[in-house]
Formats: structure tokens, sequence, C-alpha cells
């Protein structure tokens, strides 16, 4: 099945951790994205990359990092210097164009111990 | 700055009403702008995409349309079921840097 694979489901961050959250599509997207959600509240960008080894910064960007080495994969590292990081992550794909849907993956839920 | 907005925050209907749900933008320079469901805990799912130079959009009980020019959207939903009790969110595609904003959703509650 092609589809957008988010893990962990949930995960835990001590403070002073780095954490990261992996994304992976088998739908051959150029494009990436990395949104954050907050209980009741919309979805705010944090990264983004349309090619391989290229990617921006959303309006949320401080505290984050990501890279982009592969076409399937856009790993989001949440550091230490992300001072209220719970919240539930979504990664998202699509092709590449200008009328081109967004597709999702289930999300991950970042506690902080 | 884009801002995208969604009124009503929140909806609570009899099974059975037509309803619309309203998004409005404020910078019309898009290329799109998509409708998503979400339900809780989950990821989203494209509903609907209309383009800049089209006016709607239907799929199924779903229209959607869109007045670029006064940077307004509306969702409307017919015949409602229990089963689209959801939260509904729209999102812009915008010229300058391609970013895709989102605004902060309807919670919609269909009454058995």
């Amino acid at each position: 099945d092609g589809g957008i694979t988010q893990s962990p489901k949930y995960l835990f961050r001590k403070e002073g951790q780095n954490v990261t959250l992996s994304c992976e599509q088998n739908l051959n997207h150029d494009a990436m994205y990395w949104y954050r959600q907050d209980p009741g509240q919309g979805l705010r960008l944090i990264y983004y990359s349309q090619i391989v080894n290229d990617f921006q910064k959303g309006d949320i960007a401080e505290g984050y990092s990501v890279s982009r080495e592969k076409k399937e994969s856009f790993p989001l590292t949440v550091t230490s210097a992300q001072k209220n990081p719970t919240a539930f992550y979504l990664c998202a794909s699509r092709v590449t164009g200008t009328n081109e849907k967004l597709f999702f993956g289930s999300g991950t839920q970042l506690s902080v111990l | 700055k884009q801002e995208v907005t969604q009124i009503p925050a929140a909806l609570s209907v009899p099974e059975g009403e037509n309803l619309v749900l309203n998004c409005s933008f404020t910078d019309s320079a898009i290329y799109n702008l998509q409708w998503f469901r979400q339900d809780p805990g989950k990821g989203l799912t494209s509903l609907l995409l209309i383009q800049s130079s089209q006016r709607e959009q239907t799929s199924g009980r779903l229209n959607a349309s869109l007045d670029k020019s006064s940077g307004r959207s509306t969702l409307y939903i017919a015949a409602s079921q229990p089963g689209d009790s959801a939260t509904y969110l729209c999102a812009v595609n915008q010229y300058r840097d391609d970013k895709i904003i989102f605004g902060k959703g309807t919670r919609l509650h269909i009454l058995p």
C-alpha cells in the first residue's frame, strides 16, 4: 500500500534530550512537510522540502531541525532548545506542482516527561 | 503575512440538515485552496482541492466554492450524517513561497 508512515505513534522526551520523529513515504512525492498541532488549534508549518538536499524554514522552525538525504525520508529532530515540545506532529507530502493534493501521515504525539 | 480564519469554531446540528462552513484568507495570491477532514487523534484527509481559476468543486454530498478576489471559501455539506462529525480544516497554497497555510478548523458534531 502506498502512503506516509510516521513513527513512533507516541514519544516521550526528557529534559535536555533531543528526539527524532520519522517520516517515510512511498508515493514518489518530491515535496514533504512537517506541521505541529496544539490542542484545539490548526496546523503550523515547521519545515518543508521540495527536493532532496534542500529544505526551508516554516513559521515556527526555532528549536527544530530536519534533513532530506533521500526522497522518501524527511526526519524531524526536536532539540533541547524547543522549550514547549508537547504537541501532535504531522508529516505530509505531495507531488511538486501548483495543484496537487497534500497527503498526511497518521501523526506522532510527543510529550515531555 | 497570510492569515486563514475559519468560522464558526464549533457547530452542532441535527442529522439530515444541510450546513455551511466558512474559510477566509487575507492574501489572494494563492495557487489553490484545500478542505480537509480530521478525526480525533488522526492525520488529515483531503476532501476537495479548488484551483485559483475555479469557482467550485463537488464530491458526493460535499461542495466547495472559492471567491479568490474576496478571500473566501465555503464548504457545503448536504444531508448531514453522524459520520460527518469531525474537524474540518481549510488550507491555502500561497504563490510567493509555496507554503501551505492552515486555518484552526471547525469542529462539527452531527446529532443523531
